[in-house]
């Protein structure tokens, strides 16, 4: 079965650098997510694609995160630079299209900052 | 915005027994979606529900939404160890994306 690709699998960082994580949807999905999920807690949507274009950021601080999916395949997230409260899950998923009935997700990128 | 309870927060019962597990929504559910997670890993698919008074069954898991559209609960049959994890209820607000409960936390003890 087809799956959502992330990388890397972990990552330790100290504050103030930058990382980035990468996400490739199942192939032909159009809708691209992005969730951080804090121990203990629900994932959180922080940005929403649709092919190329941006849906919804609104979760997104923007004067740290950035996020893109240019040729409307895979997608890159990045923070710069990483603060203490950013460790987290990050987990990306994909659907069909934004009237799609299921999300499917990757295994996520574990973020430690230190 | 719409708020999903999920009820209890963790759960520790015996293997065979059964468990249900609720979750709440603020307001009228247009779909609700049921996940499992492992610790550490991403969410796997396990249900979903649209319509008033609608149950769904897979293997020993039952869910079913109620004719309010406005809570759902999940029940495990005869629970066996691998039935062990985090339970995740989410709901799409009408934006075509999902928002999430914080979860309940299954262990089944041998």
């Amino acid at each position: 079965e087809a799956e959502v690709a992330q990388s890397p699998r972990y990552k330790i960082t100290e504050k103030s650098q930058a990382v980035a994580f990468w996400c490739d949807p199942i192939s032909g999905h159009a809708t691209l997510y992005w969730y951080r999920q804090i121990l203990g807690q629900g994932p959180e949507l922080l940005v929403q694609f649709q092919d190329e274009s941006v849906v919804d950021d609104s979760q997104l601080p923007k004067d740290r995160f950035s996020a893109e999916r240019l040729k409307g395949v895979d997608s890159t997230l990045k923070i710069q630079p990483a603060e203490l409260g950013d460790s987290a899950m990050y987990l990306c998923a994909s659907s069909i299209n934004r009237v799609a009935e299921k999300l499917f997700f990757g295994s996520g990128t574990q973020l430690s900052v230190l | 915005s719409q708020e999903l309870e999920q009820s209890p927060q963790s759960l520790i019962v015996q293997e065979g027994k059964n468990l249900t597990i609720n979750c709440t929504s603020s307001k009228t559910l247009y779909g609700l979606y049921w996940y499992k997670q492992k610790y550490g890993e991403g969410l796997i698919f396990l249900m979903m529900l649209q319509k008033g008074g609608e149950e769904k069954s897979h293997e020993k898991i039952t869910a079913k939404l109620d004719e309010k559209k406005q809570q759902s609960s999940l029940h495990i049959t005869a629970s066996q160890p691998s039935h062990a994890g985090i339970y995740l209820c989410g709901a799409d607000p009408g934006s075509y994306q999902l928002t999430f409960g914080k979860g309940t936390k299954l262990s089944v003890i041998p």
